[in-house]
């Protein structure tokens, strides 16, 4: 089946853009999670989904950062005013969450973001 | 707060070499461990998983076993090869905050 798919997989913005990436989840699966792999920070988590809403937003690194989930399905991640620290790949993961096996969560390709 | 420490990388074998990639894990629970592996310009996958003491996961010929008394869970091969060349990341799964916490990542890099 369809794994999770995420877009674009290249972005290249420009210091101070808003910036827009989307993450579609294997279906049926209600838990999404949004991960950050960077040189130097490694895999940091930034928010998790259970359905629509967002239990835990503690990682998200500012207050640039904002995501939703519509209809339990595709997620959103805005990064506003972007800046070069920003640069990174942003990569979702998708879960069956609370009714199924939840630990175990299965990652997109990743959107590869440069701010320049 | 939960944390994996990986040693340090890059590592660096010919083929059919033993590898050990080394993980231990502090967190206030009882985690669920895995090991993903991420193979050049491709995305993160489940190589294998342990969720509870004792347990040994496995796939692809790698073995990894879940040690509570010294909170370990070492990455093992018996003969590598090239095609295993890749970065490798230990993590740990806590219910309590529904996330995977990553260590660094390890490098391997298999010559023939």
């Amino acid at each position: 089946g369809a794994g999770v798919s995420q877009s674009p997989s290249n972005k290249v913005t420009e210091k101070g853009k808003d910036v827009e990436l989307r993450c579609d989840p294997i279906s049926g699966h209600t838990a999404l999670y949004w991960y950050r792999q960077s040189l130097g920070q490694g895999l940091e988590f930034l928010i998790y989904f259970q359905g629509n809403s967002a239990p835990d937003k503690s990682g998200l690194p500012s207050d640039r950062f904002s995501a939703e989930r519509t209809g339990g399905s595709v997620s959103t991640l805005t990064i506003q005013r972007t800046q070069q620290e920003d640069s990174a790949v942003y990569l979702c993961a998708s879960s069956p969450g609370v009714s199924g096996n939840q630990e175990t969560q299965y990652f997109g390709p990743g959107t590869r973001l440069l701010v320049l | 707060g939960n944390s994996v420490t990986q040693m340090e990388g890059p590592v660096t074998l010919s083929e059919e070499a033993f590898l050990t990639i080394n993980c231990t894990y502090t967190a206030t629970g009882y985690p669920s461990l895995f090991w993903y592996v991420q193979y050049p310009g491709e995305g993160l996958q489940l190589l294998l998983k342990a969720t509870k003491a004792d347990d040994k996961g496995s796939n692809k010929g790698f073995e990894a076993t879940y040690r509570k008394e010294t909170t370990s869970f070492h990455l093992e091969k018996g003969s590598v090869q090239v095609s295993d060349s890749a970065v490798y990341f230990c993590a740990l799964y806590d219910s309590s905050y529904g996330k995977l916490t990553f260590g660094q990542g390890t490098i391997l890099t298999v010559h023939p």
